[in-house]
């Protein structure tokens, strides 16, 4: 079975500053995707960035980038410039390739930002 | 707006009694999954469907159960229900899976 690792329950990051969350997933699969979701106070679940395991290249979108290593099975999500709008519970998941596979997640964790 | 919706947005309830989420996923979205979000268990798969049929089941109990529609609307009946089936229930529809899922804003759940 897939498992999502989020280690650390909390981090804190100042207004401006760079922050890296980390996340780690357990897999016999050679092809699958990785994302990150970002949950605010609202509970809204919003998709910030995907990675196919295919792709050395790692993703980017705006502030947001990933460090995604596949042997090591690590997949880590780096803000850039952080604002008080990031903070937030952010989850990584995994979900292996095929169409309509299921999302598996991690625990999760919770961003704050120091204005 | 996601795309998806949910109903009720909000849920209170008594031990022992038999609710209905519904949901409605994005237009073309085939696929609607549902999922448990409680305080201490984080996001839990609970049942996915494809077109009107089950296609995998997660940590979902017995007294739970969910169907989808012709329409691909979907339903989360829960009963029997006790305290610690007060969570965040959220319904999220994909087409292929490849942009990951769209999320509905969830279902607050409480049973008192």
């Amino acid at each position: 079975a897939q498992t999502v690792t989020q280690s650390q329950p909390e981090m804190s990051v100042q207004e401006a500053e760079t922050v890296t969350l980390s996340c780690t997933y357990d897999t016999s699969e050679s092809d699958y995707y990785l994302f990150w979701y970002k949950q605010p106070p609202s509970r809204q679940m919003i998709l910030v960035i995907r990675q196919e395991a295919y792709k050395q290249q790692n993703a980017t979108e705006n502030r947001f980038s990933v460090n995604f290593q596949k042997a090591a099975k690590s997949f880590s999500l780096k803000i850039s410039d952080s604002q008080l709008g990031d903070a937030a519970m952010y989850f990584c998941a995994y979900r292996r390739a095929g169409a309509n596979s299921k999302l598996t997640f991690g625990k999760g964790i919770t961003l704050s930002v120091r204005p | 707006d996601s795309g998806v919706t949910q109903t009720p947005k909000h849920l209170i309830t008594a031990t022992g009694q038999r609710v209905t989420l519904r949901c409605s996923p994005r237009s073309g979205d085939l696929s609607v999954y549902w999922y448990q979000q409680s305080l201490d268990q984080g996001l839990q798969f609970l049942i996915q469907y494809y077109n009107g049929e089950e296609r995998a089941k997660g940590n979902i109990l017995e007294r739970f159960s969910a169907q989808q529609f012709p329409d691909l609307h979907s339903e989360l009946n829960l009963s029997s229900l006790e305290l610690g089936d007060s969570a965040l229930y959220f319904c999220a529809s994909s087409q292929t899976g490849l942009q990951g899922y769209t999320f509905g804003s969830g279902t607050r759940l409480t049973v008192v």
